[in-house]
């Protein structure tokens, strides 16, 4: 059975930093590609960061490039979320989500999910 | 960036009835449509991949359609499990990967 399971979420001051980690389970990790998808306080669903499975190709959205680094330990099969500079709207559930298909590209269609940490910025 | 519109915003239905959830997407995205449910407390699950397919262990109650820019999710017969909120997902184009604003299926 496939589990995505989050942690490290928690309050933070606004300019502060926090490191989200997935661990997974269930199924060959290295081999598919890996995302962090957030939703904000009754908003919908935002996606925030994807990695490919080599861990050698990753993407962001524009409202986190250059704060957030996402990054996979295969011999852990983790994945991790660094965000440095965090702010207020950045207030979420970070869910992490895993590719429906196998390959060295993402697929981006997330067929397991995580049940989500939640990160609020607040002073 | 690939805007998406839901519609309706809330959609308000009896167990039993027929739902059927638009999604628009703001240029064509070929058939690379997705659609979630998402319960509060929940992880998303995924329904349905590009347009029509049936995720693992979907009841074939839900179906797909659509290509290009407009997309139907139809549920035939509602079930009491069935009301929560609907999300499509394009990975047409992408960075970035983008989702609707979300259906909300309300018990009527």
């Amino acid at each position: 059975e496939v589990q995505l399971l989050e942690s490290g979420g928690g309050l933070v001051q606004p300019g502060g930093s926090l490191r989200l980690s997935c661990v997974a389970s269930g199924f060959m990790f290295t081999s598919y590609g890996m995302s962090w998808v957030r939703q904000a306080p009754g908003k919908g669903l935002e996606w925030v960061s994807s990695i490919n499975g080599s861990g050698n190709g990753t993407y962001y959205a524009d409202s986190v490039k250059g704060r957030f680094t996402i990054s996979r330990d295969k011999s852990k099969n983790m994945l991790y979320l660094q965000m440095n500079s965090l702010r207020v709207e950045d207030t979420a559930i970070f869910y992490c989500a895993k590719d429906m298909r196998r390959g060295s590209g993402n697929t981006n269609s997330f067929d397991a999910w995580g049940q989500g940490t939640l990160v609020t910025v607040s002073s | 960036e690939i805007v998406l519109t839901q519609s309706p915003a809330t959609l308000s239905l009896s167990p039993g009835e027929r739902a059927t959830l638009s999604c628009r997407a703001s240029q064509s995205i070929s058939n690379y449509l997705l659609w979630y449910q998402h319960k509060p407390g929940q992880a998303p699950r995924l329904l349905i991949y590009d347009a029509f397919n049936r995720a693992t262990g979907i009841p074939a109650r839900f179906s797909g359609s659509g290509s290009g820019t407009d997309f139907t999710l139809t549920i035939s017969s509602l079930e009491p499990e069935d009301f929560a909120v609907y999300y499509c997902q394009q990975r047409s184009n992408w960075p970035p990967i983008t989702f609707g604003q979300g259906t909300r299926l309300e018990i009527k």
